[in-house]
């Protein structure tokens, strides 16, 4: 599975979009990208995956670029809530295993 | 509604003990896996099962079992062969099947946290 590079933490201020953004420089054709996040003592959440064309669901907005090389996650509205680690995994379609990182530490401030 | 259940919530387990750890899941999923998290790190995997009575090991195996006798169940057992079990385990779900858009995510349960006494 190819590796991703995110930036260790992040802060934003409540109300405004979120913008993670995730490295995956060596992704082969056939790997998706995935976005989940972990709020403090509990179970990772998904939020969204893609493979190639930009996606959108309730929680979050996720741009690829064109060459697959990289990818951003759009909170559109952060809120306090919203505070977690976000990972951002790079995985082959319906592999069995998950590659988690340290992830990006997202802060929402007031 | 649907999800995945770990009990307990936290554990203790004394020097030289085997314990396990119950994983749940309603979702009619067919694959299930086991990850471990230490503080500050990122998750991973332990053992992982795609169907009934098969499974699979994962990247840290060692000194962990499991089984896979009914679809809906997938406990873990740490054994005491595992010299540092202290940590935060989870237990994960995804269906295996493709759908328009492939790539079915894992959904999580909430975690058992395994402390030694």
């Amino acid at each position: 599975d190819a590796k991703t590079t995110q930036p260790t933490s992040m802060d934003c201020a409540e109300g405004r979009a979120a913008n993670l953004p995730c490295n995956h420089s060596t992704i082969s054709g056939n790997e998706y990208v995935y976005w989940y996040r972990q709020i403090h003592s509990q179970g990772p959440q998904y939020i969204i995956h893609g493979l190639k064309n930009n996606e959108t669901n309730e929680m979050a907005s996720l741009i690829i670029t064109e060459d697959r090389k990289s990818s951003t996650l759009i909170l559109p509205h952060a809120t306090l809530r919203d505070t977690a680690v976000y990972y951002c995994i790079v995985s082959l379609y319906g592999a069995q295993k998950l590659v988690f990182g340290q992830g990006t530490r997202l802060t929402i401030n007031p | 509604d649907g999800g995945i259940t770990q009990s307990p919530k936290y554990l203790f387990r004394k020097e030289g003990q085997n314990v396990t750890l119950s994983c749940e899941q309603n979702l009619n999923h067919d694959a299930m896996y086991w990850y471990r998290q230490d503080p500050g790190q990122g998750l991973r995997l332990i053992y992982y099962s795609q169907i009934v009575n098969d499974f699979q090991k994962g990247d840290i195996a060692e000194g962990y079992s499991v089984s896979r006798e009914k679809k809906e169940s997938f406990p873990l057992t740490v054994t005491s062969a595992q010299k540092n079990p202290t940590a935060f385990y989870l237990c994960a779900s995804s269906t295996k099947r493709t759908g328009i858009r492939g790539g079915q995510p894992q959904h999580f349960g909430d975690g058992t946290r395994l402390s030694i006494l």
